[in-house]
């Protein structure tokens, strides 16, 4: 079946950095662009960033541009996001989501998620 | 960057009853728009895109509906299982996704 798992979560201080994956199966991954999203504690969904199925082209969230960098390796069906610069407000569970349109040039819409990665950013 | 800015925020209702959300853009987004539920302590799930479109296995109770700014998802009959947090999002900006603030359904 179609699935997605997060890792890489944990708590790390303001200004330090963190690497999380997103392993995926069941589908066809270098045929699919992938995102990021985050719901920090209480709060509502906020789209992090997207990445094509290629791997050649990123959007961003203004939120975390110039901060974090998505990423992708095809060969291992694995989605990364390199989240440096920590502030507390990025404190979030982190999901990796799955775009529903194959080879779509840009971000459009998630039709399978993971279960998500807790960040905590905190002194 | 377009918002999306969606009401009522909460909603009490009762098993049986007919609920709409609306969901309101800052400028025309043609009907790329989509609808996600969120149960408790869940990842959300997609339930409508293009504005109108059911997606693969979400009841036919579920139905969205509007163009250009005005948008709304419907439950013609509300289930247990319903009661959950619904979000719009947007993406007709093709590069900037965006959600809205979210209408969680609760009991009465």
């Amino acid at each position: 079946q179609v699935e997605l798992v997060e890792s890489g979560g944990g708590v790390v201080q303001p200004g330090g950095s963190l690497r999380l994956s997103c392993a995926a199966s069941g589908f066809p991954f270098s045929s699919y662009g992938m995102h990021w999203v985050r719901q920090a504690p209480g709060k509502g969904l906020e789209w992090v960033a997207f990445i094509r199925y290629d791997g050649h082209n990123q959007n961003k969230g203004d939120s975390v541009r110039g901060r974090f960098t998505i990423s992708r390796d095809n060969s291992k069906n694995t989605l990364y996001l390199q989240m440096n610069s920590l502030r507390p407000e990025d404190t979030a569970v982190y999901y990796c989501a799955k775009d529903r349109v194959g080879y779509s040039n840009g971000p459009l819409n998630m039709d399978v998620w993971g279960k998500g990665t807790t960040v905590s950013v905190s002194s | 960057a377009i918002q999306l800015t969606q009401s009522p925020s909460s909603l009490s209702a009762s098993v049986g009853d007919r609920v709409t959300i609306t969901c309101r853009a800052s400028q025309g987004i043609y009907s790329a728009l989509a609808w996600y539920q969120q149960l408790p302590g869940q990842a959300p799930k997609l339930l409508i895109y293009d504005a109108s479109s059911l997606e693969s296995g979400v009841p036919s109770r579920f139905s969205g509906s509007g163009s250009g700014t005005d948008f709304t998802l419907s439950i013609s009959s509300l289930q247990p299982e319903d009661f959950a947090t619904y979000y719009c999002q947007q993406f007709s900006s093709y590069e900037l996704l965006t959600f809205g603030g979210g209408t969680r359904v609760e009991i009465k």
